[in-house]
């Protein structure tokens, strides 16, 4: 059973546009949702987190909108650039706990 | 340079083999992990440790065996390899606020 899905598996966005990748989870105990980004041949790196008391958080070019009714999260990646292109990961976790579930991933590729 | 590396970055073997993989972080960290990838990038925690002591172990053979010496040190050894094992093997570490800092990774290929 998926407790995170993401979507889409892959994203192409030309240079310059938005970039949106989905998550929605299941479990409502959840409450830490981090994104992470992924280089070929690197380990996922932490983009941004949000936790359920706020409902968007931005880091420069990248928010995090967050919808706790809907048990859904999205990452927006503003001016998109050909070095954002990268496998991007949602995930989330439960209180007292450092496991984090991760989404199976979004492959983005910008093009200038 | 802070950061958790890992050893080795590749490492081929053949079937049935034992192998380990290194992991040290001088992040200052409390938790440490190990985290599984396959070939359709699905990440999955296998193991993780707090101040050397197990605290996840996921539904993980028992030829996967993680040893903590101490809190900055977390080694995965691996009994009699399986053609499945291959994925790359990913440590990391946290601290309390749960942000988890992962190595470069460990392409294991079995053949």
């Amino acid at each position: 059973q998926q407790q995170v899905k993401q979507s889409p598996q892959s994203l192409i966005v030309q240079k310059g546009g938005i970039s949106i990748i989905n998550c929605a989870y299941e479990n409502t105990a959840f409450d830490y949702f981090p994104w992470y980004q992924q280089f070929p041949g690197k380990g996922p790196a932490l983009l941004i987190a949000i936790r359920p008391d706020v409902s968007e958080k931005k880091e420069g070019r990248f928010t995090i909108s967050f919808n706790k009714s809907a048990k859904q999260f999205s990452l927006h990646i503003m001016d998109s650039q050909p070095g954002d292109s990268a496998t991007y990961f949602c995930a989330a976790s439960w209180p007292n706990t450092d496991k984090l579930i991760f989404g199976t991933g979004t492959r983005l590729q910008v093009f200038p | 340079d802070t950061a958790v590396s890992q050893t080795p970055k590749y490492l081929v073997t053949q079937m049935g083999n034992d192998k380990s993989i290194k992991c040290e972080q001088n992040l200052g960290h409390d938790t440490m992990y190990w985290y599984k990838q396959d070939s359709k990038k699905f990440l999955k925690i296998m193991f993780s440790y707090n101040n050397k002591e197990l605290i996840i172990n996921e539904t993980v053979p028992n030829r996967f065996s993680p040893k903590s010496p101490d809190k900055a040190h977390l080694n995965l050894h691996i009994n009699s390899l399986e053609l499945g094992d291959s994925a790359v093997y990913f440590c990391a570490s946290s601290h309390r606020d749960r942000d988890a800092f992962f190595g470069q990774g460990t392409r294991l290929t079995v053949v």
